[in-house]
């Protein structure tokens, strides 16, 4: 079965500093990795994905992850954060013949200080 | 283009009501799903259906019904509402299973 987990329930970072959001996932094959961002009192937004290729991908709003296959890990990153950024996050993993039912980790809490 | 809608978004039961929450999507998406949110448990699949007229049990479906009569609509039924059941209800739905989802915006059910 596959399972995620976001060892950190509640992270703070000041404005501009940089952060890291860790996922560690279980998956006996190759998976495929979501990363979500949650408003308060809002539906989920999907950040970026990865599929396949290139480990290092891409998304929304100056968010970046990197698929580490070897440690089981796909954390989400981003260089500079800004209050907007204050948010819950949510790592999730789809694979196998699971019609495509994603499976979430607990989520990050994450506050921003000006 | 609105997506996913929810209706309703709040909704409080008594214990032993029954209600049905609906969930609509205009994107002509394949799979849809119902997820609920509690706190500290991320989100947990309770039905999904990959298909007009079927469905199937996720990992919470007890005390939980589904049907999907249209491929636009995916209707979650409360029979004997509990208060094990109060959290925030989300919908989604998936074009194809490689895909992210298009979430709704979420009903916030509470059982007194």
């Amino acid at each position: 079965a596959q399972s995620v987990t976001q060892p950190d329930i509640h992270i703070t970072v000041s404005e501009g500093a940089s952060l890291e959001l860790r996922c560690n996932y279980s998956y006996g094959a190759t998976p495929y990795l979501f990363w979500y961002v949650q408003s308060p009192g809002q539906g989920l937004q999907l950040l970026l994905k990865y599929f396949s290729g290139d480990t290092l991908v891409q998304g929304i709003k100056g968010f970046e992850a990197e698929f580490k296959r070897s440690q089981s890990s796909f954390n989400l990153r981003k260089p500079s954060v800004h209050w907007s950024d204050a948010a819950e996050y949510f790592c999730a993993v789809r694979g196998g013949t699971s019609y495509g039912k994603l499976t979430f980790g607990q989520g990050t809490i994450l506050t921003v200080h000006p | 283009n609105a997506g996913v809608t929810q209706t309703p978004k709040f909704r409080v039961l008594k214990t032993g009501q029954s209600m049905t929450l609906l969930c609509a999507q205009d994107m002509n998406h394949e799979y849809m799903y119902w997820y609920r949110q509690d706190p500290g448990m991320g989100l947990r699949l309770i039905h999904y259906s990959v298909g007009e007229g079927t469905t199937a049990k996720g990992e919470v479906p007890d005390g939980y019904n589904v049907s999907r009569l249209k491929k636009q609509n995916f209707l979650l039924g409360l029979e004997s509402a509990a208060p094990s059941q109060t959290s925030v209800y989300f919908c989604a739905s998936s074009p194809r299973k490689l895909n992210g989802y298009t979430f709704g915006s979420g009903t916030r059910l509470t059982v007194v």
